[in-house]
């Protein structure tokens, strides 16, 4: 019983390294996103996505790229990390379609410092 | 400024003791979700609800929806130390799309033995 699937668990960047964030869920869900996590403010998304081939920028985008090539796989690429970007990174995804309430199931999450 | 306010922030109380936390925003959600979430862990669903003064239990928890569809409240009756954990609350800002999902800042309830 997988559900949402992130790794890795912890990661130490340094200012400038580029990494990739996977995510994978095993529920058949159209709807998948990248939230992160930091003292106080709640969970922010960051990218989002309602299918293969379609992915939308959320309320935090900047400096991170999402690719959906499968329904299984939303991976989140940091092309140039900055200490800014330290936080701690949950994947969700949810079923779409009317009448769901949208809830959504969450990955254990990836804790990233930038340093 | 979060779209979604919690109060409070933290909360540490003796269990047995009752407590009750509040989410409230300006704006209309058409269904309001309480998620807890443990260290170390992704958020778990509680609840979801979705009509103006709803109220809906779950053992001990009793969640309230207001009646403009504005604010939202989590009561905890004889909390215990498995309750202990970051409540978030979540608005819908459209009928089922997880995509318009806005997060609270969160409660860290801490139940002492």
């Amino acid at each position: 019983n997988a559900g949402v699937t992130q790794t890795p668990k912890f990661q130490v960047l340094k200012t400038g390294q580029s990494m990739t964030l996977q995510c994978a869920q095993d529920m058949n869900h159209e709807y998948m996103s990248w939230y992160r996590q930091d003292p106080g403010m709640g969970l922010r998304l960051i990218h989002y996505s309602v299918g293969a081939g379609i992915t939308d920028q959320g309320e935090v985008p900047n400096g991170y790229n999402v690719s959906r090539s499968t329904t299984e796989d939303f991976p989140l690429r940091l092309l140039s990390a900055a200490p800014s970007q330290t936080s701690v990174y949950f994947c969700a995804s949810s079923r779409t379609g009317t009448g769901n309430t949208g809830e959504l199931f969450f990955g254990e999450g990836s804790r990233l410092t930038v340093l | 400024t979060q779209l979604l306010e919690q109060s409070p922030q933290f909360l540490s109380i003796q269990e047995g003791e009752n407590l009750t936390v509040y989410c409230n925003s300006s704006s209309v959600f058409s269904s309001l979700q309480w998620y807890r979430q443990e260290p170390g862990e992704g958020p778990v669903l509680l609840v979801t609800v979705v009509t103006g003064g709803e109220v809906k239990k779950l053992k001990r928890l009793t969640f309230q929806f207001g009646d403009a569809r504005k604010d939202s409240s989590l009561h905890i009756t004889a909390a215990q130390p498995g309750d202990t954990g970051l409540y978030l609350c979540a608005g819908a800002l459209s009928s089922g799309s997880a995509r318009q999902l806005t997060f609270g800042s969160g409660t860290q309830l801490t139940v002492l033995p």
